[in-house]
This record gives C-alpha cells, structure tokens and sequence, in this order.
C-alpha cells in the first residue's frame, strides 16, 4: 500500500544533540513538507520541498535543516541550535497542487532529556 | 500572508446529536481550497472533507457537511449523528489554488469530545 512513513515514532534526545527524522513517501508525490505540532498551536511548517534538490524555508525553520536528494525522501534535522525541541513533528506530502489535501505520515514524538 | 482562525478551543456533544465547529480565514486570493482535517487520538490526520472556493454548493461527506460563506470567509463543519469514534482533534486549513507552492495553512484545532 502506498503511504508515508515515519521514524521513529519516538525519539529521545539529549541537550546539544542533533538528531535526524526519517520520512519515506512511496506515493510518487514531488512535494513534501514537514511540519511541527505544539499543545494550542496547529500545525506549523518548519520546511517544505516541491522538487528533487530544492527546499524552502517555512515559518519556523531556525534550528532545523532538512535535504531532498531522492523524491521518496526527505529527512528533518532537529540541531543543537532549536531552544525548544520537544514536540510532535509530522511529514506530509502532496501530489499536483495540492488540491487534494496532503497525505500525512504518522509522526514522531521527539523529546528532550 | 493567509490566516486561519477557529475560535473554539474545545467542544463537545452527546452521542448522536449534532455538533458545528466554526472556522474563519483571511485571504486576499478569489481561487482556493478549504480542507477539515480530524486528527484522533493515534494522531494519524485524516482528511475529513474539501472545498473549492469557486463552487457555490457545500461540499458533504456521508455525515460531515460543511456551511461555505465565501463573502464572509467563514467555514465550518458540521458533523450529525455524531458518534464516538468522532472524538478528536479538527483542523481546517487553507490552500491556494495556483500558487507558487502548495502550503496548506492551519487553524489552532478545535478539540471535540463526543460524550456516551
């Protein structure tokens, strides 16, 4: 079946650590995006990319960085440098122009010890 | 920039009544799309039901129906019969058509809680 996974669900991490979200989307979608959750907040767009080799910067990037070498993947970069972490951070992608909504993965939970 | 607006933090109904979430947007854009995400407690989101901004009828979806009042900017969903599984987090969101990217705007989510 086709979808979008994330891993891993949790993940632990401690201070000035950097530590890698995984997000793997077999759907054939060129857009994929990334997302933060907080209590009371939404969902707010850390980084997104609409091709191969390309991103931008969404409304909370700082501290985080993210790569698009291959269209299934796109893997976020929690760094040292993001004061606040602890959150629940969804992938999503998209087909077309998005017309039809995104498809979202399962999350990770990533806390900071 | 786009703006999504729910302004009820927390709701909540009987088994099997009815219940409307609000949702209001700011845009300058004529051609968009409107979305009602349902996000349960797995935290899986899950698309309830779309929108498009040029057609007049109100989109519905088995019993999720939404009320589009594109002068007024205002969305909302209303769910009937509502049952126990309905129990989640609801975001509606914002997407313009034809834009130079695909960002869907959120709302800060309005929990329901369907009650026995």
């Amino acid at each position: 079946d086709g979808g979008i996974t994330q891993s891993p669900k949790y993940l632990f991490r401690k201070e000035g650590q950097n530590v890698t979200l995984s997000c793997e989307q077999n759907l054939n979608h060129d857009a994929m995006y990334w997302y933060r959750q907080d209590p009371g907040q939404g969902l707010r767009l850390i980084y997104y990319s609409q091709i191969v080799n390309d991103f931008q910067k969404g409304d909370i990037a700082e501290g985080y960085s993210v790569s698009r070498e291959k269209k299934e993947s796109f893997p976020l970069t929690v760094t040292s440098a993001q004061k606040n972490p602890t959150a629940f951070y969804l992938c999503a992608s998209n087909w077309g122009r998005g017309a039809y909504g995104y498809t979202f993965g399962s999350g990770t939970r990533l806390t900071v010890v | 920039a786009q703006t999504v607006t729910q302004s009820q933090p927390e709701m909540s109904v009987q088994e099997a009544e009815t219940v409307t979430l609000s949702c209001t947007y700011d845009t300058s854009e004529n051609n968009y799309y409107l979305f009602w995400y349902k996000q349960p407690p797995s935290r899986q989101m899950i698309l309830v039901i779309r929108q498009e901004a040029y057609k007049q009828q109100n989109a519905t979806e088995n019993r999720f129906s939404v009320n589009f009042q594109k002068a007024a900017k205002s969305f909302s969903l209303k769910i009937s019969d509502s049952q126990l599984g309905d129990t989640a987090m609801y975001f509606c969101a914002f997407l313009v058509s034809g834009g130079s990217n695909y960002k869907l705007t959120f709302g800060k989510g309005t929990l329901l809680t369907v009650n026995p």
